[in-house]
């Protein structure tokens, strides 16, 4: 079966500060795809990263990163420097590779930033 | 190229009514995808449709709710005699082919009252 579990329901941090996501997950496959998507207060999905359960590289985007650890089966999120518009719901998520069709989303993170 | 577009983005119904939610994939997909997102909560898969077939409809309620991809037009959600319960976001997304990443469209809110 498929799970994703993202233990942090609600964080709240002040504009500057680095915050990190965190994302566990459960799969049978040896081959799957990890998501990160955003879901600001306007509502729409906006995607954010695909990552290759083959691909444990670590991967920077400006002020985004995300942690990928097979063994401990967590793909964590890192905001540095957050700011305001930051604010919103993450959604990390879990699809076969080769079957995507059924892609298992955690519950979400609601992140605020405060100013 | 425009991204996956949805309509209406907000629906309003009574109780009894019938709700019909509309998705047009990404051009050149032909995979589409629908979600359900209760208020507070991730997304639920509910079906997953390529032209003119039903694939998976694993996580589709048994009774009132169906989904179509005709072979024109856009892929259609439909819920039949909706109840308070059915009030959601429900976002399409498509694919143009398995194994890709979904490109989601932005929702419709539906509200039952």
């Amino acid at each position: 079966a498929q799970k994703v579990t993202q233990a942090q329901t609600e964080i709240s941090v002040v504009e500057k500060e680095d915050v990190t996501l965190d994302c566990v997950y459960e799969t049978r496959d040896t081959t799957y795809y990890l998501f990160w998507y955003k879901q600001p207060p306007s509502g729409e999905l906006v995607f954010l990263i695909r990552r290759n359960s083959f691909d444990e590289q670590n991967e920077i985007s400006g002020r985004y990163s995300w942690n990928f650890q097979k063994s401990t089966s967590s793909f964590n999120f890192t905001i540095t420097a957050s700011q305001v518009v930051d604010s919103a719901v993450y959604f990390c998520a879990l699809s076969g590779a080769y079957n995507n069709n059924d892609m298992r989303f955690g519950a979400g993170t609601r992140l605020t930033v405060k100013p | 190229n425009a991204g996956v577009m949805q309509n209406p983005r907000h629906l309003v119904r009574r109780r009894g009514q019938e709700a019909r939610l509309r998705c047009s994939p990404m051009k050149g997909h032909s995979h589409v995808y629908w979600y359900r997102q209760l208020p507070e909560e991730g997304l639920k898969f509910m079906v997953y449709l390529q032209k003119e077939n039903i694939i998976d409809e694993s996580g589709m309620p048994k009774e009132r709710f169906s989904a179509e991809f005709p072979k024109e037009g856009p892929s259609i959600l439909r819920i039949q005699q909706v109840v308070r319960g059915d009030s959601a976001a429900y976002f399409c997304a498509s694919s143009p082919r398995d194994g890709y990443e979904q490109y989601f469209g932005p929702g419709t809110r539906l509200t039952v009252t």
